[in-house]
């Protein structure tokens, strides 16, 4: 089970914006590799792949999206929030099956 | 372009079947493994299937689990979601998705309206 919270976030452009994601198990691999994903579904649009492996960002995201964490609790963080940041984040747990997503957050802007 | 295209996807009735088709190009189709994702309507998101390089691996989610069959074609860089004996809450935007690497999808589509209802 992936758990995010908040479920929401009003965020003021320019001001941090962090989202929180525990597994129900460790997500740490014998490879020393923590198969934790993250994806932004911009309204009306199909997901986004940001962060992957907890940390690493996808080609193309902006450095204002970070990931960290360890184990089962993960975060991503964005560092000054723009309104082209607005929709629903969601983790993803990449190493057991079945694979399964949080939740979602939502991220709108004030 | 790189790209995913699915279709398939329609109104059918409880019991019923449709097949979902997801066209690649762009890219080296074979190399990768490819899933199925669906959104139910103002739902989040729900791994359904995923199949490996040559297709001799398959693996679903245990809702879906002996009524769906993915399958893919690397002759035709498609790949393929039979569903047979569709319920209502199998009612969803059906996404396919590439693997970049340790199920960390890098493409998806733009997904196909599956509607199960009398």
């Amino acid at each position: 089970v992936m758990t995010q919270t908040p479920l929401s976030l009003s965020v003021t452009p320019g001001q941090p914006a962090s989202i929180s994601c525990k597994s129900s198990q460790s997500l740490l691999h014998s490879d020393g590799n923590t198969y934790l994903h993250w994806y932004l579904q911009k309204p009306g649009q199909s997901p986004q792949l940001l962060i992957y492996e907890v940390s690493s960002r996808f080609s193309g995201v902006p450095d204002r999206f970070s990931g960290s964490g360890s184990g089962t609790d993960f975060t991503l963080k964005i560092s000054r929030v723009e309104a082209e940041d607005v929709g629903v984040y969601y983790c993803m747990e990449g190493l057991h099956l079945p694979l399964t997503f949080g939740g979602g957050t939502k991220v709108e802007i004030k | 372009e790189v790209q995913l295209v699915e279709s398939g996807g329609g109104l059918v009735q409880p019991g019923g079947s449709l097949r979902l088709s997801c066209a690649a190009s762009g890219f080296t189709f074979s190399s990768h493994w490819m899933y199925w994702v669906r959104q139910a309507p103002g739902k989040g998101l729900v791994w359904v299937s995923r199949i490996n390089l040559d297709g001799t691996g398959t693996t679903y989610a245990d809702s879906v689990k002996g009524r769906f069959t993915i399958s893919r074609d690397n002759a035709k860089n498609t790949l393929y979601l039979q569903m047979n004996s569709l319920r209502a809450e199998d009612t969803a935007l059906y996404y396919c998705a590439r693997d970049r690497n340790w199920n960390a999808l890098d493409l998806w589509g733009q997904g196909t309206l599956v509607t199960v209802s009398s």
